[in-house]
């Protein structure tokens, strides 16, 4: 298996730009998380998922985040628009119950 | 609501000397407990887990933690630490009331210096 795979690597945007990140969880994964890291933050739990349906969006800092999972093998998160305070590292990872894996994540700035 | 105390921010260690890393959690209940490692740019990569049973869990790369209910500890272990182990570490709880241990809360990372 490919291990969860998340696009870009890397992302650079202009402050008021849309952006997308996009993640493909691994197969059989019926969890899937995302994730927000930062030197002062720490990591953050956004959004999780279970068989493609949002169970806790609580973490979501504000409207301008949104995430989907229009099927199993793929989810998305959006800012709209971006802030420079939007800059930080987010990953996906996904679970089918004993621990989870995973992306190498997609490093947003927001200039 | 559950939480994770990695009291050690920063820890530089000698190649070949023994290692510990705290970990301190607070839950309600018989807590689902983790350690990660995580790499310049990449993931985090899980080491072991503690869901119950044996109180010592062995993990890859040669890493060990220990459940210690008393203390609310679930500290890692390595007996002879070697270059490659330099990366960041945290400590993680699940939580069981949420239907299962998928939500997990992460501490806030022990980065480990190996000097020569």
């Amino acid at each position: 298996d490919a291990g969860v795979i998340q696009s870009p690597r890397h992302e650079v945007t202009e402050m008021g730009q849309e952006v997308t990140l996009r993640c493909k969880p691994i197969s059989g994964h019926d969890y899937l998380f995302w994730y927000r890291q930062t030197m002062m933050r720490g990591l953050e739990l956004l959004i999780y998922f279970n068989n493609n349906v949002p169970i806790d969006d609580s973490g979501m800092p504000e409207d301008r985040f949104s995430a989907k999972m229009p099927n199993a093998s793929f989810s998305t998160l959006k800012i709209q628009p971006s802030e420079p305070r939007d800059s930080a590292v987010y990953f996906c990872a996904s679970s089918r119950g004993s621990g989870y894996t995973f992306g190498s994540g997609t490093r947003l700035t927001v200039v | 609501a559950q939480s994770v105390t990695q009291p050690d921010i920063h820890i530089t260690v000698s190649e070949g000397a023994s290692l510990e890393l705290r970990c301190n959690y607070s839950y309600g209940a018989t807590p689902y407990l983790f350690w990660y490692v995580q790499s310049p740019g990449q993931g985090l990569q899980l080491l072991l887990k503690y869901f119950s049973g044996d109180t010592l869990v062995q993990g890859i790369k040669g890493f060990e933690a220990e459940f210690k209910r008393s203390q609310s500890s679930f500290n890692l272990r390595k007996p002879s630490v070697h270059w490659s182990d330099a990366a960041e570490y945290f400590c993680a709880v699940g939580d069981m009331n949420s239907g299962g241990y998928q939500k997990v809360t992460f501490g806030i990372g022990t980065k480990l210096q190996v000097i020569p």
